[in-house]
């Protein structure tokens, strides 16, 4: 199975924060990575696929990037409704897995 | 806009089958796959499996010995049923479509595993 590898599992960023999270697969999955944010006691909800691509309705302060191995999920200002833990996931391949999640905190 | 509902027990013992139903409204049933997913409490998500509408499946291989997922399109719904559970099989259960991408969710069902 291919090994999603979130580069850290918490942080803490300030409101207007510019906020990084990234993503590291096992090996080459073209451009099939998605990224989901769970808030507490929530189902996951989509919010980019294809690597960069902004699924519908999502604000426009969301953005990915990267291709093959190395991803990128970036915040450009972080507002207090993204409180909440963000998962990348791959779909390149059978069985399909996610990072184990980066927790974003509001200081 | 698609709609998943689901239920189904919720606290079972060791060496039980978990079993769970997902009822999609609002969706074409037939143009999708349709995925089970679980999160242990506080932990991560773990892809279970997917079906479509002809009964056409893929398991993750760490599972595939003890599930098995069925497909009722008369009713537009779709079953999990995991057998010989234990207590690390204690996980909030999810449904959601897929079409590759996993772009729609039910709002979970937390089966707990316990003597």
């Amino acid at each position: 199975a291919i090994r999603m590898t979130q580069s850290a599992s918490s942080f803490s960023a300030s409101i207007g924060d510019r906020v990084t999270i990234s993503c590291r697969a096992s090996q080459g999955i073209s451009s099939s990575l998605a990224w989901f944010q769970q808030k507490p006691g929530k189902a996951p909800n989509l919010l980019i696929y294809a690597a960069s691509t902004l699924h519908g309705g999502v604000p426009s302060r969301f953005s990915g990037s990267g291709s093959g191995t190395d991803f990128t999920l970036t915040i450009s200002f972080l507002q207090s409704e993204d409180l909440a833990t963000y998962y990348c996931q791959q779909y390149y391949d059978y069985p399909w897995t996610f990072g184990q999640g980066t927790k974003v905190e509001i200081k | 806009q698609v709609q998943l509902q689901q239920w189904g027990a919720g606290l079972l013992k060791p060496s039980e089958t978990l079993s769970l139903t997902c009822a999609v409204y609002g969706a074409s049933f037939s143009n999708y796959y349709w995925s089970w997913i679980r999160q242990p409490p506080g932990k991560g998500l773990e892809w279970i499996g997917e079906i479509n509408h002809t009964g056409s499946t893929n398991y993750n291989p760490s599972l595939k010995s003890r599930v098995t997922i069925s497909v009722d399109t008369s009713k537009n719904q779709f079953s999990l049923r995991l057998t010989s559970v234990n207590a690390a099989d204690t996980s909030v259960y999810y449904c959601a479509r897929a079409n590759r991408l996993l772009d729609s969710w039910g709002q979970g069902t937390l089966v707990t595993v316990s003597s």
